[in-house]
């Protein structure tokens, strides 16, 4: 099945700072999903980026599915941005699940 | 849309009592997925549906967990009789097709 590789596993930032979270993926893929899981233990989407480029306010992603990988940026890092970022991918074909990476743990400090 | 909703969002039950826990997914949804979230093993797919009926339970580590969902608005998750290592947090998620999947804020299950 699909690999999903995130790195770095962990990060800590200084407020202000900007920061590049890198998925990759081991095959084609329908669907990718980055999500933010805060310290309360909520998930949140952040972006659904099968390709191409999208921004929200500081947050911007990209995938290259060609090369088989997507980057997640924040800029200017606030302390509400701590918490774990997950990659999930769905394969190409029938089956519906998602393959989660094993999250890059971010810590902004104030 | 008030988005998934879960209950109850924290259950602490004793070792071999059932457990249920249940799920309303997004109007207009058509696949539900039940995820269990630990430390040490990650997020989890357990089952997942397709318009109500369950496509994958592969992920349901035995007998003493089943899934069910009788209507499109619904769905339960129930383990009888539990146990301490069935302690996590539970998500359910819902999505239409190919599009994103939206998660529920989960239900936090302790086993004492």
């Amino acid at each position: 099945g699909i690999q999903v590789e995130q790195s770095p596993p962990d990060l800590i930032l200084q407020e202000g700072a900007n920061s590049t979270l890198r998925c990759n993926f081991s095959d084609s893929v329908n669907n990718l999903q980055w999500f933010h899981q805060n310290p309360w233990g909520q998930l949140i989407n952040l972006f659904y980026i099968p390709s191409g480029t999208k921004q929200n306010g500081r947050l911007s992603a990209t995938t290259v599915a060609t090369e088989r990988y997507s980057l997640l940026y924040i800029s200017s890092s606030q302390t509400t941005d701590s918490g774990v970022y997950f990659c999930a991918v769905e394969g190409a074909g029938n089956n519906r699940k998602l393959i989660w990476g094993l999250g890059t743990s971010l810590a902004v400090n104030p | 849309d008030a988005g998934v909703i879960q209950s109850p969002r924290h259950e602490v039950t004793e070792m071999g009592q059932e457990v249920t826990l249940r799920c309303k997914p997004i109007s207009g949804h058509d696949y539900l997925f039940w995820y269990r979230q630990t430390m040490m093993r990650g997020l989890e797919l357990l089952i997942y549906f397709n318009n109500n009926v369950p496509i994958d339970d592969s992920g349901m580590p035995e007998d003493r967990f089943s899934a069910k969902m009788p209507n499109a608005s619904f769905s339960t998750l129930k383990i009888q009789p539990s146990e301490p290592r069935d302690s996590a947090v539970y998500f359910c998620a819902s999505r239409t097709g190919f599009f994103e999947a939206f998660f529920g804020q989960g239900t936090r299950l302790t086993v004492v």
